[in-house]
């Protein structure tokens, strides 16, 4: 079936330090790559998509890569500010004629001054 | 712009009594669906909705109900409410449009937070 793994959290880190947030999936046919966030308090919004392999990601600083090689899509920033602290969710969407998303679990990320 | 409105943000209930979560969009958005967000678990589909009059069951679809009347409306119901039901709800929409079925972006209310005792 399809499913996304992502690396357990909560990862804390300081100011400036480089951030990965690890995700695999599995998949049949060919999904599209999301990474949504959530600010404490909120809905959770995209933060960055890639559609197809190779395809790069990015936006608020924020990179991931489409690997379907090793069927990965591992959030980065190379530099994190405290208010990148949030959950940071990986989810994927396949061609299988539903309308159903997956999403892993959610990894929370503290940013500490 | 309002987006996806949820409302009421916090609700405690007691195990039997039944209420009802609202939903409502105001981006036109044919496809409509609730979510539930639980510690370790990410978040699973309880029901979706891809137009008006059309709804369907998602993973644990057990001790909801939906109805869709209207494009920007998409109200959840607990009948009657269990300690296992304890989460935060959201909901969510985009667009139905074949160009971007795979590639759409869901856009997500700010979440309902429930307890049952």
């Amino acid at each position: 079936g399809n499913s996304v793994t992502q690396m357990e959290g909560p990862v804390t880190l300081s100011e400036e330090a480089f951030l990965t947030i690890n995700c695999t999936y599995t998949a049949t046919g060919y999904p599209s790559l999301f990474w949504y966030v959530q600010y404490p308090g909120e809905g959770l919004q995209l933060l960055l998509k890639a559609t197809k392999a190779d395809d790069k990601g990015s936006n608020k600083g924020f990179e991931a890569t489409y690997r379907k090689e090793t069927t990965s899509f591992h959030l980065e920033k190379g530099s994190v500010q405290v208010s990148d602290s949030a959950v940071y969710f990986c989810a994927l969407r396949v061609t299988s004629g539903t309308y159903k998303y997956i999403f892993g679990t959610g990894t929370r990320l503290k940013v500490l001054a | 712009n309002a987006g996806v409105t949820q409302t009421p943000k916090f609700q405690v209930l007691k195990t039997g009594q039944s209420m009802t979560l609202q939903c409502a969009q105001d981006m036109n958005h044919e496809y409509m669906s609730w979510y539930r967000q639980d510690p370790g678990m990410g978040l699973r589909l309880i029901h979706y909705s891809v137009g008006a009059g059309i709804t369907d069951q998602g993973e644990v679809p057990n001790g909801y109900n939906v109805s869709r009347s209207t494009t920007e409306d998409f109200p959840l119901r607990l009948l009657s409410a269990a300690p296992s039901q304890t989460s935060v709800y959201f909901c969510a929409s985009r667009l139905r449009d074949p160009t971007i079925e795979l590639t759409g972006e869901l856009f997500f209310g700010e979440g309902s937070r429930l307890t049952v005792l």
